[in-house]
C-alpha cells in the first residue's frame, strides 16, 4: 500500500520556469510533510517542510502549499535553475507512532532544468 | 556535507552471505533511522533507535536486524543476503525522537549481491 504517491515522475522545464510536484496521502495521521532533494551518489537532504497548521511555506525559491481537506501538498520551485537538477521526494511523518515511525516517501520525481 | 558517516561506501558480496553497516550520528544527536533506496520500491524505512532503544520497525524483514551502541553509532546487520538485497542503504540522525525532527542522511552504503 503506497502511502504517499507522488507526481510526475519526471519533469522536464526550461530555465526561469517554475517546476511543479504534487503529493497526495491517505493517513490522515501524517502531521510532519518534508521534502527531500537527492542529488546522484549522496544522500536525500532536507529542503523545506510544513505542518498541517499553515497551508503554506515560503523559502527562497521554494514554496510548499499543503491542502490538508484533499490530503495533498506540492513543491513549487520558482525561477528554476540547472542546479536545480536532481530528484526530489515528499514525505510524510507522523501517525500512531507520534513520529517514532520513520518518513514514508513518494517514489521520487526526477527533474531536470534545460539551461 | 550533512555530519552523519557511513562505512563501508561499496560492498560487494554474494548470496547467503551476511555484512554489517555502520552509521555515526551527527554529534548531539540521538536518533539513528534506517532506509533502504531500491529502483523498484524507492526509499523505504527499516527501523528507528533512540538513544540505544529501539522506537519502531518499518518494512524490516526478519533476516536484518540493528542495533544502537552506548557511543550512539549504529550496525545494521544483513544475514542470508538474496540478490534482491542489493540496494542503497541511508542511515539518518535527528536530535529527537519524534516527527518534526529534521533528519539528516548519510551519503549512504552502496550493496551488491551477487
Amino acid at each position: 500500500q503506497q502511502q504517499v504517491k507522488q507526481s510526475p515522475q519526471s519533469l522536464i522545464v526550461q530555465k526561469g520556469g517554475i517546476s511543479i510536484i504534487n503529493c497526495a496521502y491517505e493517513n490522515t495521521a501524517f502531521d510532519y510533510f518534508p521534502w527531500y532533494q537527492q542529488f546522484p551518489g549522496k544522500g536525500p537532504a532536507l529542503l523545506i517542510a510544513i505542518r498541517p497548521d499553515v497551508s503554506e511555506k515560503k523559502e527562497g525559491r521554494f514554496t510548499i502549499s499543503f491542502n490538508k481537506s484533499a490530503k495533498q501538498f506540492s513543491l513549487h520551485i520558482m525561477d528554476s535553475q540547472p542546479g536545480d537538477s536532481a530528484t526530489y521526494f515528499c514525505a510524510a511523518q507522523g501517525g500512531s507512532g507520534g513520529g517514532a515511525d520513520g518518513l514514508t516517501f513518494g517514489k521520487g520525481t526526477h527533474l531536470i532544468i534545460q539551461p | 556535507d550533512s555530519g552523519v558517516t557511513q562505512t563501508p561506501k561499496h560492498l560487494i558480496t554474494a548470496t547467503g552471505q551476511r555484512v554489517t553497516l555502520r552509521c555515526s550520528p551527527r554529534s548531539g544527536d540521538l536518533s539513528v533511522y534506517w532506509y533502504q533506496q531500491s529502483l523498484d520500491q524507492g526509499l523505504q524505512f527499516l527501523i528507528h533507535y533512540y538513544n540505544g532503544e529501539e522506537r519502531a520497525k518499518g518494512n524490516i524483514l526478519e533476516r536484518f536486524s540493528a542495533q544502537q551502541f552506548p557511543d550512539l553509532h549504529s550496525e545494521l546487520n544483513l544475514s542470508s543476503l538474496e540478490l534482491g538485497d542489493s540496494a542503497l542503504y541511508f542511515c539518518a540522525s535527528s536530535k529527537g525522537g519524534s516527527a518534526y525532527n529534521e533528519q539528516f542522511f548519510g551519503p549512504g552504503t552502496r550493496l551488491t549481491v551477487l
